[in-house]
């Protein structure tokens, strides 16, 4: 079945640490691809969108996510994580076909900082 | 990144009356808006595609006499909550699509806390 995976509901890194948020797809076709973050209460926030081009992209807050072909992952990395980092991740692909743009989220990665 | 607003940020009401949320793209025009519910600790689920100057398109299982759409001008959305109950009560987010640039991204509102007493 086509999807979004996101294999690691809740993960837990120290301030300064690095980080890597995994992603998987699961479609035919190279989909486009996102990263948000939802922060509580809050709605969510573009990080980053992958269409064509260079694989490695440049997103805000300091986050960059690399799309690999191969393995039909698109995983979000931050060098040094902020104790502000602490929210929720999506993971989203809108398929090429999909004329409609309907997002396709994942389930969502849990990030806490400790201090 | 585009800014899309949402008003009410949150609204409480009496069972059996309606509730109406506007969402709102501030800086760029679009001519489709979507719709979505979300429960606590879960992902978003889509309710329904809006349309500028057409009917909305309804995900399977959502009502539509219940949850009414209006997408009158390519900035403007509503979402009106019909008879609202209390397994109404949810965070609803909007979403507003910009295709300029040659791209496809959806920016989101930063949503409404729903409560039916």
């Amino acid at each position: 079945a086509q999807s979004v995976t996101q294999p690691d509901i809740h993960i837990t890194v120290s301030e300064g640490a690095s980080l890597e948020l995994r992603c998987n797809y699961s479609y035919g076709a190279t989909p486009y691809l996102f990263w948000y973050v939802q922060s509580p209460g809050q709605g969510l926030q573009l990080l980053l969108k992958y269409f064509s081009g260079d694989t490695l992209v440049q997103g805000i807050k300091g986050f960059e996510a690399e799309f690999k072909r191969s393995q039909s992952s698109f995983n979000l990395r931050k060098p040094s994580v902020h104790w502000s980092d602490a929210a929720e991740y999506f993971c989203a692909v809108v398929p090429i076909y999909n004329q409609g743009g309907k997002l396709i989220f994942g389930q969502g990665t849990e990030l806490s900082v400790k201090p | 990144g585009a800014v899309v607003s949402q008003h009410p940020s949150w609204v409480i009401c009496k069972s059996g009356t309606s509730v109406k949320i506007e969402c709102r793209s501030l800086d760029f025009q679009a001519t489709t808006m979507f719709w979505y519910r979300q429960f606590p600790k879960q992902s978003l689920m889509l309710m329904a595609t809006s349309n500028e100057g057409s009917k909305a398109t309804y995900e399977q299982g959502v009502e539509k006499d219940k949850f009414l759409i209006n997408h009158a001008s390519l900035t403007l959305s509503t979402l009106t909550v019909t008879s609202a109950h209390p397994e109404d009560s949810s965070f609803y987010i909007c979403s507003a699509r910009d295709l300029s640039g040659g791209g496809d991204t959806q920016y989101f509102g930063p949503g409404t806390r729903l409560t039916v007493l």
